[in-house]
């Protein structure tokens, strides 16, 4: 069974531009839940979807968006990008959403650099 | 809001000794309770879970963690570690309200030879 895969490993962007994250979650799970990683801070909670429908939204700017389609892939959108914004950022997914939705499954993430 | 404190941000151990990481919680109603590996330029790997039953629970690699109600504390033990061991450990938490999963800012892990 594939586990979850995040599109492109690797991106290298330049201030102000935008950038798009793909995550393929396992088969059958429908929530995917967003992550960004930095030294600094840690994990920080981005957003989560269960049935195309955005279900918790962590504390983030604007220019961050997310959405999840049908077939429970879901991508991540970033706006006119910052420096800041340079950080690994990890896609999970789980069967359900809810209290007893058991663990998230990750995937290897997407290094984004801002230059 | 649920959220999880890891107070050391590196524990260091001799290959060999037992091994003890540390984690802390704040949730109201039941939490939910797991532990994550992270290894170098790689993304996290689920250890363990405690969600209802026996405080003392066992997961891969032979770790085991314990829950504490009264001191709010799931911490993450392995009696014999190894230098393979050596990575980097977050604590995390869910409530029973349908709110996200939350992280601890992780410990960095160092067995030595």
């Amino acid at each position: 069974k594939a586990g979850v895969t995040q599109t492109p490993r690797y991106l290298i962007k330049t201030r102000g531009q935008q950038v798009t994250l793909s995550c393929s979650p396992i088969s059958g799970h429908r929530s995917v839940s967003w992550y960004q990683q930095t030294p600094g801070q840690g994990l920080q909670f981005l957003f989560e979807y269960f049935s195309e429908t955005q279900r918790n939204k962590g504390n983030f700017p604007g220019r961050f968006s997310g959405r999840q389609f049908s077939n429970s892939r879901s991508e991540m959108n970033v706006s006119t990008l910052e420096l800041g914004d340079s950080a690994l950022y990890l896609c999970a997914s789980s069967l359900v959403w809810g209290p007893n939705t058991g663990e998230l499954f990750f995937g290897e993430g997407s290094r984004l650099t801002v230059l | 809001a649920q959220s999880v404190a890891q107070p050391e941000d590196q524990v260091n151990v001799a290959e060999g000794n037992p091994l003890t990481v540390k984690c802390t919680y704040s949730v109201s109603g039941n939490p939910y309770l797991f532990w994550y590996v992270q290894y170098p330029n790689r993304g996290l790997q689920f250890l363990l879970k405690y969600i209802t039953g026996d405080n003392l629970v066992k997961g891969s690699y032979g770790f085991e963690a314990e829950f504490n109600k009264s001191q709010t504390s799931f911490h993450l033990k392995k009696p014999s570690a190894l230098v393979s061991d050596s990575a980097l450990y977050f604590c995390a938490v869910r409530d029973n309200n349908n709110n996200d999963m939350r992280f601890g800012a992780g410990t960095r892990l160092t067995v030595k030879p």
